[in-house]
């Protein structure tokens, strides 16, 4: 039963590269979310996807950000033009539905921003 | 507003000792509460979800609490180990919609 997995664990990018993180639900789920985690802090909402819609994006910067959720293939968080103060790690989770229950999350993908 | 919120922010026993985690909350309308695990470094892992008619829960030596009146729970933690060393982070679930109020987290360091 292989979990949420996320992919890369680990980026490291140049301020002013872009940088793709993705995430592949538990089987038969329909629902992502991404957290974004800085050091010694909580985890903060960013986004909510259902397969090909936004549900909400409330947490989400306005620029540069941007998340989907294909039909086919995993979700994937783009990050354009990081800067600095994009590096953190960046969680994803699953559910079976909308507020069905406990999220399943992934191990993370800790993007460094040199 | 909704929040919650968690105390202490931080704790440190010995290992083998008991302790006991805070969550207070304002949401509403209330759907269920959850307690995650945080091992530094990973992802969260679920410990509880505890419903409104729900008052007790176990989980091995972790027993969570619910007091729907006075929107309080707990985490009881038994006979501490040291890989109980984490952040604990309490999460309360909206009625009729999907959004989640995360709780800052209790991080436990236990000594050996």
């Amino acid at each position: 039963n292989a979990g949420v997995m996320q992919n890369p664990r680990h980026l490291v990018r140049r301020r002013g590269q872009e940088a793709r993180l993705r995430c592949s639900p538990m089987k038969g789920h329909s629902h992502v979310y991404w957290y974004r985690q800085l050091p010694e802090e909580g985890l903060k909402f960013m986004v909510y996807l259902q397969k090909e819609n936004i549900i909400d994006e409330s947490g989400m910067p306005k620029e540069r950000f941007s998340a989907e959720f294909p039909k086919e293939g995993p979700s994937i968080l783009r990050i354009q033009q990081v800067v600095r103060g994009d590096s953190a790690a960046y969680f994803c989770a699953s559910s079976p539905g909308r507020n069905t229950g406990e999220l399943f999350f992934g191990e993370g993908s800790r993007l460094t921003v040199l | 507003k909704n929040q919650v919120e968690q105390s202490p922010q931080s704790l440190i026993i010995l290992e083998g000792k008991n302790c006991t985690l805070q969550c207070n909350y304002t949401v509403s309308p209330f759907s269920n509460l959850r307690w995650y695990k945080q091992d530094t470094g990973r992802g969260p892992v679920s410990l509880t979800i505890m419903t409104f008619s729900e008052n007790t829960k176990s989980n091995g030596r972790y027993t969570a609490t619910l007091d729907a009146d006075t929107k309080q729970s707990s985490l009881h933690i038994t006979a501490s180990q040291l890989s109980d060393s984490a952040s604990y982070i309490c999460v309360v679930s909206m009625d009729s919609n999907y959004q989640l109020i995360w709780g800052a987290g209790t991080k436990l360091i236990i000594k050996p």
